[in-house]
């Protein structure tokens, strides 16, 4: 069985404030993706990054970072100096083979608000 | 431009009506999937497709049917919808299964009343 956690319901902070998302999951296999997809008040679902499992070297993007830990099953995003057009809702997700095949599993999401 | 295109974006209808919910994608995928998304449960998913003719079930698949006849389309069809099955619907495809990223389409709001 898979399981992506994200704790955090909603996060409000104030523009140029660091913020960091949440990701804890659990799997069986030593094989596995983890991504972060976007989904700004617009609605569209954006893909952000893709980790495997072998693949623990984090991941720097402009203000957005991702920190990868095996150790505790966590796959954490950060946002620097968050700003206005970050308010969305975040979703992490992990894909193993526990049914066979590879199908991604979604946590429930994180809505960011960032306030001006 | 490579994308995943959903028709109709919006949708009101009737218990009981049957509908079809397309979607296409123009990369040449072979996975595609739908999701459907509600409040404080995050995306969920109904069904998935590896290839094909080759379709399964996924988390939430009751009340709803799919097919893959051609490898770009991979329709939603709700056979009699019900007041539940309101939500908003997604569909994804990918270059394979879930080792790779997702490209969502734009969504569906379905209202059934």
């Amino acid at each position: 069985a898979q399981k992506v956690t994200q704790a955090q319901t909603e996060i409000s902070v104030v523009e140029k404030e660091d913020v960091t998302l949440d990701c804890v999951y659990e799997t069986r296999d030593t094989t596995y993706y983890l991504f972060w997809y976007k989904q700004p008040p617009s609605g569209e679902l954006v893909f952000l990054i893709r980790r495997n499992s072998f693949d623990e070297q984090n991941e720097i993007s402009g203000r957005y970072s991702w920190n990868f830990q095996k150790s505790t099953s966590s796959f954490n995003f950060t946002i620097t100096a968050s700003q206005v057009v970050d308010s969305a809702v975040y979703f992490c997700a992990l894909s193993d083979s526990s049914g066979g095949s590879y199908i991604p599993t979604f946590g429930r999401g994180t809505s960011l608000i960032v306030h001006p | 431009e490579a994308q995943v295109t959903q028709n109709p974006r919006y949708l009101i209808t009737v218990t009981g009506k049957k509908l079809t919910v397309t979607c296409s994608q123009n990369m040449n995928h072979e996975y595609m999937s739908w999701y459907r998304q509600d409040p404080g449960l995050g995306l969920r998913q109904i069904y998935y497709s590896m290839n094909v003719e080759v379709t399964d079930k996924g988390d939430v698949p009751e009340g709803y049917k799919v097919s893959r006849k051609e490898k770009r389309n991979f329709p939603l069809i709700l056979e009699s919808p019900s007041p539940n099955q309101t939500s908003l619907y997604f569909c994804a495809s990918s270059m394979t299964s879930g080792r790779s990223e997702q490209y969502f389409g734009p969504g569906t709001r379905l209202t059934v009343t």
